[in-house]
């Protein structure tokens, strides 16, 4: 495997459920992100970590929880979600703060 | 205030044209600026990385760069129908923030 790998691609899940979104770099980087982006919107910047610590979050609802094991993982925790959460979900990490990001393939999340 | 203003398109181009893509920022210290390619429904692809004034080339792409007047643009030549995407300009502002700042994106149509 190699760069940025997502798991799963495409996610349907109901309002009540708790689900996962998985991100894995095989790059070597030290800082990996999540984004979001809903239909015809901009990229939203939902949370940073750099060196396994999470330095930003960019008030995100609680309902999105991330976690970060170690530098080459990125987790998206899911529960309790809204339909308007619906989006393509994107992982992307960088080998230095603000360095060139190389981008998952995204899950797409729908929520019935 | 956006922070990375791009014109949202769609641009509109014949085949074998030269397609020029602009992105104006805000943060006079930003140091490094890229651009990224976006098939619908796909995730983000890094095609073009500039750090210093002056134009930079790789293959049919220039990006060019002007710090004085916070200006980074994009051209690209003998446009393909292949190249009809969004072009997403992205600028590390070199305020300790350790994600990219990304503009909304061009869209650009490529007519055969």
């Amino acid at each position: 495997e190699t760069g940025v790998t997502q798991t799963p691609r495409h996610l349907v899940m109901g309002m009540t459920n708790k689900k996962s979104l998985k991100c894995e770099q095989h790059l070597g980087h030290n800082a990996m992100y999540w984004y979001k982006q809903s239909a015809k919107k901009p990229l939203e910047l939902m949370f940073v970590y750099s060196l396994e610590e999470r330095v930003e979050n960019n008030s995100v609802p609680s309902r999105f929880s991330p976690e970060c094991p170690n530098s080459s993982h990125l987790f998206l925790h899911l529960h309790t979600l809204q339909p308007e959460d619906s989006a393509l979900y994107l992982c992307a990490s960088s080998q230095s703060g603000g360095g060139e990001a190389f981008f998952g393939q995204g899950t797409r999340l729908t929520v019935v | 205030q956006k922070e990375v203003e791009q014109n949202s398109g769609p641009l509109s181009v014949p085949e074998g044209a030269i397609a020029s893509l602009n992105c104006t920022y805000s943060d006079r210290v930003s140091q490094s600026f890229f651009w990224y390619r976006q098939y619908s429904g796909k995730s983000p692809e890094l095609i073009m990385s500039i750090y210093s004034n002056g134009d930079k080339e790789d293959g049919r792409f220039t990006a060019q760069l002007n710090k004085a007047s916070q200006y980074v643009s994009l051209l690209i030549r003998d446009s393909q129908p292949s190249d009809s995407a969004t072009y997403l300009c992205a600028v590390n502002e070199g305020t300790g923030r350790r994600a990219l700042t990304f503009g909304s994106g061009t869209r650009l149509q490529v007519q055969p």
